[in-house]
C-alpha cells in the first residue's frame, strides 16, 4: 500500500470548515484514498473513501487532486465532537489488501470553541 | 443494528501465560480484522478472517494467532505473553463482497500484561 504523509496537527474554529490534507505521491492506479478518524478511547470510525472523483457524504467530502497525488478531507462546519484522531490511508481491493488497512500517525484535529 | 462488540473490554494478565480475546462482528458481516493499538507503534494490523479462513497477515510473531467461527465470530489469542504485547486489541468487520475497506471498528480490548 502506497505510503501517506499528514501534518501531526492541526487547529480549527468550532463552526469553521476543517481541511485535512494528505499527501500519497506514490498511489497506484487502482489504489482507494480512506479517511478514518479515532476519537480518545475508541476505535476508529470511517468517515469517506474514493477513487478519483470527489465525493461527499453525510460527513464530510474528499477532494482528490487530478493526479491523484494528494487529497483533502473537508469537515465544512467543525464540532467540538470533530476532534479526533484523522488517519488517511491508502489501499487496494483485494489480493493482499484484504481486511488490512495501514495506519500512519494521523492528524490530531482540535476544534476550539 | 447492533455494532461490533469485543470481550472482554479490560484484561490484566502476567508474563508467559496466554491470553483470548473475542469479537463479534456485525449481522451479516462476515470479515473480521484483527489490529493491535500502542502508544510507540500505532495501529498494526496483525490478520484478517473471511469465511473462516486467514485471508491476510500482517507482521507478528506466530505467538499472535487467530480464528473465525461459522457465524462469523472471531477469536485472537496471544500464547507467552509479553510485557510489550500490552495494548488495546480492535477488531473490525466490514461486508460479504465489499471491494473496498470501509471497517466497522469495536470498542477494543485493553490487555495490561504486569
Amino acid at each position: 500500500d502506497a505510503k501517506t504523509t499528514q501534518p501531526p496537527s492541526m487547529d480549527c474554529a468550532e463552526g469553521r470548515a476543517a481541511n485535512l490534507p494528505c499527501n500519497h505521491s506514490t498511489i497506484s492506479g487502482n489504489e482507494y484514498v480512506y479517511w478514518y478518524r479515532q476519537i480518545h478511547s475508541q476505535g476508529p470510525q470511517y468517515i469517506i473513501h474514493g477513487l478519483k472523483n470527489n465525493e461527499t457524504n453525510e460527513m464530510a467530502s474528499l477532494i482528490i487532486t487530478e493526479d491523484r497525488k494528494s487529497s483533502t478531507l473537508i469537515l465544512p462546519h467543525a464540532t467540538l465532537r470533530d476532534t479526533a484522531v484523522y488517519y488517511c490511508i491508502v489501499s487496494g481491493a483485494g489480493g493482499t489488501s484484504y481486511g488490512k488497512l495501514t495506519f500512519g500517525q494521523g492528524t490530531i484535529l482540535t476544534v476550539h470553541p | 443494528k447492533a455494532g461490533v462488540t469485543q470481550t472482554p473490554r479490560y484484561l490484566i494478565k502476567t508474563r508467559g501465560q496466554q491470553v483470548t480475546l473475542s469479537c463479534s462482528p456485525i449481522s451479516g458481516h462476515r470479515s473480521v480484522s484483527w489490529y493491535q493499538q500502542t502508544p510507540g507503534q500505532g495501529l498494526q494490523f496483525l490478520f484478517e478472517y473471511f469465511s473462516e479462513t486467514q485471508r491476510n497477515k500482517g507482521n507478528f510473531p506466530g505467538r499472535f494467532s487467530g480464528r473465525q467461527f461459522s457465524n462469523s465470530r472471531s477469536e485472537m489469542n496471544v500464547s507467552t505473553l509479553e510485557l510489550g504485547d500490552s495494548a488495546l486489541y480492535l477488531c473490525a468487520s466490514q461486508r460479504q463482497g465489499s471491494s473496498y475497506n470501509e471497517q466497522f471498528f469495536g470498542p477494543g480490548t485493553r490487555l495490561t500484561v504486569l
